[in-house]
């Protein structure tokens, strides 16, 4: 079976504080790891992924993500936020399964950055 | 703008009936995935499709769904519709459908079942 834990459902943190949102997966075969971000009324847009090599990945708008192994986690970072990240965001794993893609999200921790 | 568009963008409807939500991917996007957003469940892959064929399957219920048709925009029947399928559907597109591919998201359907 595959899950994806993001454990805080809210995060608040003041403009330009630091921020991690974390997520912790479990899974019997190798996965790749992504993390979307979900502005209101919008679909969603990739953030960052990480397949294979470094494990620190960087995406758009300034994020990181570490991939963790032996701790199954892949938190997202950002050293200073804006006000213009307050939004959804949302760890993925996919996984390819007896030739089947399975995809599963986390249940979304919303950002929400105080002036 | 993803380049990905989703018809309609509100759709209310009653119990026991059937809709039909469409995507058109971006241009040159070979596969489609379905998705639902709902309060309770989160969100869910439903299913997936490249070039026309069933690629992957997700908690799709089997009164739901799907094709993808020769001009690659794609098609979600919803059927017998119940009070818990209230929710947003998204589809996404990717160039070739494989897991590392990025997948780019349309702005949703709102589906209402009164």
């Amino acid at each position: 079976a595959q899950s994806v834990t993001q454990l805080d459902s809210q995060v608040p943190v003041f403009e330009e504080a630091p921020v991690e949102l974390r997520c912790n997966y479990s899974s019997s075969v190798s996965v790749y790891l992504f993390w979307y971000v979900q502005y209101p009324n919008q679909g969603l847009q990739l953030l960052l992924k990480y397949l294979s090599g470094s494990t620190l990945v960087k995406g758009i708008n300034g994020f990181e993500a570490e991939f963790n192994k032996s701790q199954t986690s892949f938190h997202l970072r950002k050293p200073s936020v804006h006000i213009s990240d307050t939004a959804e965001y949302f760890c993925a794993v996919r996984s390819n399964s007896g030739g089947y893609q399975k995809v599963t999200f986390g249940t979304g921790t919303k950002l929400q950055v105080i002036p | 703008d993803s380049g990905v568009t989703q018809t309609p963008k509100h759709l209310i409807t009653a119990t026991g009936q059937r809709v039909t939500l469409r995507c058109s991917p971006r241009s040159g996007d070979l596969s489609v995935y379905w998705y639902q957003q709902s309060l309770d469940q989160g969100l869910q892959f439903l299913i997936q499709y490249y070039n026309g064929e069933e690629r992957a399957k997700g908690n799709i219920l089997e009164r739901f769904s799907a094709q993808q048709f020769p001009d690659l925009h794609s098609e979600l029947n919803l059927s017998s519709l119940e009070l818990g399928d209230s929710a947003l559907y998204f589809c996404a597109s990717s160039v070739e459908g494989r897991q590392w591919d990025e997948q780019f998201f349309g702005p949703g359907t709102r589906l209402t079942v009164l």
